[in-house]
């Protein structure tokens, strides 16, 4: 079974561009996460979509903003880059979105590198 | 809300040698707990996790148990490889937080041949 794929890989952008990031989950998957890694912060939530709708969101402004598509590949954009959105983006997929308890393991792609320049 | 911390690194050790990095959580009720471990220019792979206290999760020769009593969930390797080398990251998912994880600072571990 093919695992999570992200594209593009790397990407140079220019502060105050805008950019997408795509991911597409294992197939069966229908929860995708997104996460930020930086040297800085570490590895932090982005968001989380399940069925289309966003269920979970982490602590990022608007301009980080993402969506799911019926056929559960999954979007991130973000807007008016600054330097600082300089990371690796990872996107995670996982069966379900976990409620009451459970919980689905999650499985990440190998990451998206952007730097604003 | 939810946090996790992790012994601060690097970590460098000779091949054979014994690891322990240490992993604690604050969480409220019953989190999962996991170990990702990243290899350089790839992205996370689980290595192993737990769902419930006293759990031990093993994998590849890494274990590592959740204590819920410590709040802990520190991983070990009886005899370390050259090819273990890589940055390990400690993390939980909490009871209602879907499938959110709040990851550690990640260790990096470079073994010496």
């Amino acid at each position: 079974k093919a695992g999570v794929t992200q594209t593009p890989r790397y990407l140079i952008k220019t502060r105050g561009q805008q950019v997408t990031l795509s991911c597409s989950p294992i197939s069966g998957h229908r929860s995708v996460s997104w996460y930020q890694q930086t040297p800085g912060q570490g590895l932090q939530f982005l968001f989380e979509y399940f069925s289309e709708t966003q269920r979970n969101k982490g602590n990022f402004p608007g301009r980080f903003s993402g969506r799911q598509f019926s056929n559960s590949r999954s979007e991130m954009n973000v807007s008016t880059l600054e330097l600082g959105d300089s990371a690796l983006y990872l996107c995670a997929s996982s069966l379900r979105f976990g409620q009451g308890g459970e919980n689905y393991e999650q499985y990440f792609g190998p990451g998206t590198r952007l730097t604003v320049t | 809300g939810n946090s996790v911390t992790q012994m601060e690194g690097p970590v460098t050790l000779s091949e054979e040698a014994f690891l322990t990095i240490n992993c604690t959580y604050t969480a409220t009720g019953y989190p999962s707990l996991f170990w990702y471990v990243q290899y350089p220019g790839e992205g996370l792979q689980l290595l192993l996790k737990a769902t419930k206290a006293d759990d031990k999760g093993s994998n590849k020769g890494f274990e590592a148990t959740y204590r819920k009593e410590t709040t802990s969930f520190h991983l070990e390797k009886g005899s370390v490889q050259v090819s273990d080398s890589a940055v390990y990251f400690c993390a939980l998912s909490g009871e209602t937080s879907g499938s959110r994880l709040t990851f550690g600072e990640g260790t990096q571990l470079t073994v010496n041949p």
